[in-house]
């Protein structure tokens, strides 16, 4: 059974500071992987989607890469800024019908 | 999020009653899912949809129950609600994977 690993749990970090969140995931036979954001009693917002064939993806000041051989995703946040405090999460699409993992989140908070 | 609604958005309900949560998609989406999100678990699949009448188990689904008889239309049925089940749920959409996936808002449930 595919499992989702966030590290850290929480990250409090001052504000400008570059940071990188870690997804590491025990199979590699996934399809796709997603970062999404998710403000404290708000729905989830989809951040960047890596498809199977892809490396990483870039959007603004944020680039998620994938190494399926190692089994990590790393999402890297460019010059944080306080509206960045969120929980974050990883989401594997495993390649089988309904293996659609979420791992626990990393919980942001940045200073100003 | 735009193209998928939830209803309702808050529920207080007594343990023993029967509960259905709606999830309304205008994407014409062929895949639906219900997730729950609790502290400490995170998010999990209860069950999911790849079509019309087309529904399966996921990593929760005991005291659960799906139908779909329209492909906008993923409804989740608590046959008796028990205070487990207070949770937050929250439905997705996809086309398998070519887009990633989208989340609604999410459904507080209390179950008192």
């Amino acid at each position: 059974k595919q499992e989702v690993t966030q590290i850290p749990a929480a990250l409090s970090v001052p504000e400008g500071e570059n940071l990188v969140l870690n997804c590491s995931f025990t199979d590699s036979a996934i399809y796709n992987l997603q970062w999404f954001r998710q403000d404290p009693g708000k729905g989830l917002t989809s951040l960047l989607l890596i498809q199977s064939s892809q490396r990483e993806q870039t959007s603004g000041r944020l680039n998620a890469s994938l190494d399926k051989s190692s089994g990590r995703s790393t999402l890297y946040i460019a010059a944080s800024q306080p509206g960045d405090s969120a929980t974050y999460l990883c989401f594997n699409e495993g390649g089988s019908q309904g293996n659609l993992i979420f791992g626990k989140g990393t919980k942001l908070s940045v200073k100003p | 999020d735009a193209g998928i609604t939830q209803s309702p958005r808050h529920k207080v309900t007594e343990t023993g009653t029967p509960v259905t949560l709606r999830c309304h998609q205008t994407e014409n989406h062929r895949y639906m899912y219900w997730y729950r999100q609790d502290p400490g678990h995170g998010l999990r699949l209860i069950h999911y949809s790849y079509g019309v009448k087309d529904t399966d188990k996921g990593e929760v689904s005991d005291g659960y129950s799906v139908s779909r008889s329209k492909t906008e239309d993923f409804l989740l049925t608590l046959e008796s609600a028990t205070s487990s089940q207070t949770s937050v749920y929250f439905c997705a959409i996809s086309e398998q994977g070519k887009n990633g996936y989208t989340f609604g808002s999410g459904t507080r449930l209390t179950v008192v």
